[in-house]
């Protein structure tokens, strides 16, 4: 069951340009919304989250909007580098016991 | 490093024999879960033990996968009787009580023949 729904698949971006991830979730119980970053051949590594009760947190280049009204929230990767190039999940919980994850989006960026 | 550690890394089997992973959480951390990733998804959550109490278990976990966390401590994953459709990286994570963030070990990497 997919409770978390993500896109797009993959996404090609050149160096320099905004990277924007989407995601919608169907549980109003879910209470908190991490995104997290995996490289080949390594775990996930938590990126940035947020709680419902803002609608925008930054840390550097990386922003979450969230919209509780239409419950969805996305990643945005400002001046994205060849570095950034990995896969990001979005997910979302309900108190820190089971950590539901989207299906993931493959992010290139093109130097 | 106090990072949470997974052995093996990869284990190669033939279909219907047993495997067992083991992973090692940060020492402080008392919530433990396992994760399922197969190419191209999600991590799909397995189960989740909040020190020795195995407190939640999905119904993508058949009668033949076990898990135990003796003492609250390192936990195992077991399958029995592998297949083909067991073939997937096997994802722990470990968590302090009360925290959101989920912080996981490079996986156990299993392929069934």
């Amino acid at each position: 069951q997919q409770q978390v729904k993500q896109s797009p698949q993959s996404l090609i971006v050149q160096k320099g340009g905004i990277s924007i991830i989407n995601c919608a979730y169907e549980n109003t119980a879910f209470d908190y919304f991490p995104w997290y970053q995996q490289f080949p051949g390594k775990g996930p590594a938590l990126l940035i989250a947020i709680r419902p009760d803002v609608s925008e947190k930054k840390e550097g280049r990386f922003t979450i909007s969230f919209n509780k009204s239409a419950k969805q929230f996305s990643l945005h990767i400002m001046d994205s580098q060849p570095g950034d190039s990995a896969t990001y999940f979005c997910a979302a919980d309900t108190g820190g016991f089971k950590t539901i994850f989207g299906a993931g989006t493959r992010l290139f960026v093109k130097a | 490093d106090t990072g949470v550690s997974q052995d093996p890394r990869h284990k190669i089997t033939k279909r219907g024999q047993n495997v067992t992973f083991r992973c090692d959480p940060i020492s402080e951390h008392n919530r433990l879960y396992w994760y399922r990733q197969t190419l191209g998804q999600g991590p799909e959550f397995l189960t989740y033990f909040q020190n020795e109490a195995q407190l939640e278990k999905s119904r993508l976990l058949s009668d033949r996968f076990s898990a135990e966390r003796p003492k609250g401590s390192f936990s195992t994953l077991e399958i029995q009787r592998t297949e083909q459709g067991d073939s997937a990286m096997y994802l722990c994570a470990s968590s302090p009580q009360g925290a959101g963030e989920l912080f996981f070990g490079e996986g156990s990497r299993l392929t069934v023949l």
